[in-house]
């Protein structure tokens, strides 16, 4: 069964400041998503950035962009010029390219941006 | 476009009730997927519907169901509820059931069983 695993619980970073948040995933399958989420403490989960495995480009979205490394299986993402509201808990996410197959979740690192 | 909606947002019950919780997708999506979260075993998935079927279902006991209407909205019902059914239920859609389509959350349903 695939497996996401996020090593950091908790992350800080300042204001204006790069930081990356980890996360290694397990799976046999060669054709696959994963994504990045943010949950605000308002609750409502954001998508924050998504990456095909077939491409190996990495993804970007203004300032976030991620290291995707398929033979490591290792997918971080970098938060450049952090802000405010940045603040939240991310989560990293799989899901396989096999038609109807179900999102697993890592235990999610929660970002704290330092004023 | 309005975004995706569940009701109620928070609800109350005790030990062997039943509830039943409600998401609206968002215009045009027929994928609706629901997921539990706890803070011990984080973000689990339960089920997925499309096209009024559930096409894939998470680990979770029968007394976790759920169906899908015509118009997409999807309904998620617990039977002989438990403390341990305490959490937030997410619910998710998107444009199609594959894979790589992005899945939109909602604001979630707070459960909380006495």
């Amino acid at each position: 069964a695939q497996t996401v695993t996020q090593s950091q619980p908790e992350m800080s970073v300042q204001e204006a400041e790069t930081v990356t948040l980890s996360c290694t995933y397990d799976t046999s399958e060669s054709d696959y998503y994963l994504f990045w989420y943010k949950q605000p403490p308002s609750r409502q989960m954001i998508l924050v950035i998504r990456q095909e495995a077939y491409k190996q480009q990495n993804a970007t979205e203004n300032r976030f962009s991620v290291n995707f490394q398929k033979a490591a299986k290792s997918f971080s993402l970098k938060i450049s010029d952090s802000q405010l509201g940045d603040a939240a808990m991310y989560f990293c996410a799989y899901r396989s390219a096999r038609n109807n197959n179900d999102m697993r979740f890592g235990a999610g690192t929660r970002l704290t941006v330092k004023p | 476009k309005a975004g995706v909606t569940q009701t109620p947002r928070y609800l109350i019950k005790t030990r062997g009730q039943q509830v039943t919780l409600s998401c609206s997708p968002i215009s045009g999506h027929r994928s609706v997927s629901w997921y539990q979260q706890t803070p011990g075993q984080g973000l689990q998935f339960l089920f997925e519907y499309f096209s009024e079927t559930q096409r894939n279902k998470g680990n979770f006991p029968g007394r976790f169901s759920g169906r899908q209407f015509s118009n997409s909205r999807s309904e998620m019902n617990v039977s002989t509820l438990e403390l341990g059914d305490s959490a937030l239920y997410l619910c998710a859609s998107s444009l199609d059931g594959g894979s790589g389509y992005k899945q939109f959350f909602g604001p979630g349903t707070r459960l909380t069983v006495l």
